[in-house]
């Protein structure tokens, strides 16, 4: 059974710091990995896609890259705000036997706070 | 841009209630996801759907029902609401199979059973 892990919880960082947020999973049979980002009370946003093959994303200030052999992503952020606060989630996309069902599994998230 | 949107923010039920939570997309999207969010719990999916009239049982379906009469239209029901249930509901969609679309996701909805 796929399982997604995110460290640490929580962060706290002062404005203007490059950050590191970690997402490890179990099993590397995955189609793809995202990155999403929730505000308090909101639903979730899509902010990095990484396809299977591929080993990285960008966009903007944000650095996503994959390690599917190891198991491991991380969403790199330069350069952080106090509106980057958020917590970020990290989900994989795998195929699941039953009627060839293709599942998202997330992380419990990574609860972001940049300080001004 | 892609648009999900749920009926309500917030809402308060009473225990043995039947509660419907209602979920539209406007993107023609094939797939439809209903999830429950909890504190140190994370997102769990509870049911989803292929298409119109189809649904499949997700990691966590007990207490709950769905229903798919429209393809922009994926309803979530507690049969008889409990307290165990209160909760965060997010509703998501995306496009069939297709490995490099992500889901699209709604505001939520708070629910609280009393």
């Amino acid at each position: 059974k796929q399982e997604v892990t995110q460290i640490p919880a929580a962060l706290s960082v002062p404005e203007g710091e490059n950050l590191v947020l970690n997402c490890s999973f179990t099993d590397s049979a995955i189609y793809n990995l995202q990155w999403f980002r929730q505000d308090p009370g909101k639903g979730l946003t899509s902010l990095l896609l990484i396809q299977s093959s591929q080993r990285e994303q960008t966009s903007g200030r944000l650095n996503a890259s994959l390690d599917k052999s190891s198991g491991r992503s991380t969403l790199y952020i330069a350069a952080s705000q106090p509106g980057d606060s958020a917590t970020y989630l990290c989900a994989v996309r795998h195929p699941e036997s039953q009627g060839g069902s293709e599942k998202l599994v997330f992380g419990k998230g990574t609860k972001l706070t940049v300080n001004p | 841009d892609v648009k999900v949107t749920q009926s309500s923010r917030y809402l308060v039920k009473r225990t043995g209630e039947k509660v419907f939570l209602e979920c539209v997309q406007d993107m023609d999207h094939e797939n439809m996801f209903w999830y429950r969010q909890d504190p140190g719990l994370g997102l769990r999916l509870i049911y989803f759907s292929y298409d119109v009239k189809m649904k499949e049982k997700g990691d966590i379906p007990e207490g709950y029902s769905v229903s798919r009469e429209k393809k922009e239209r994926f309803s979530l029901i507690l049969e008889s609401a409990s307290t165990n249930q209160t909760s965060m509901y997010l509703c998501a969609s995306s496009f069939f199979r297709v490995s490099t679309d992500t889901q699209y996701f709604g505001p939520g909805t708070r629910l609280t059973v009393l």
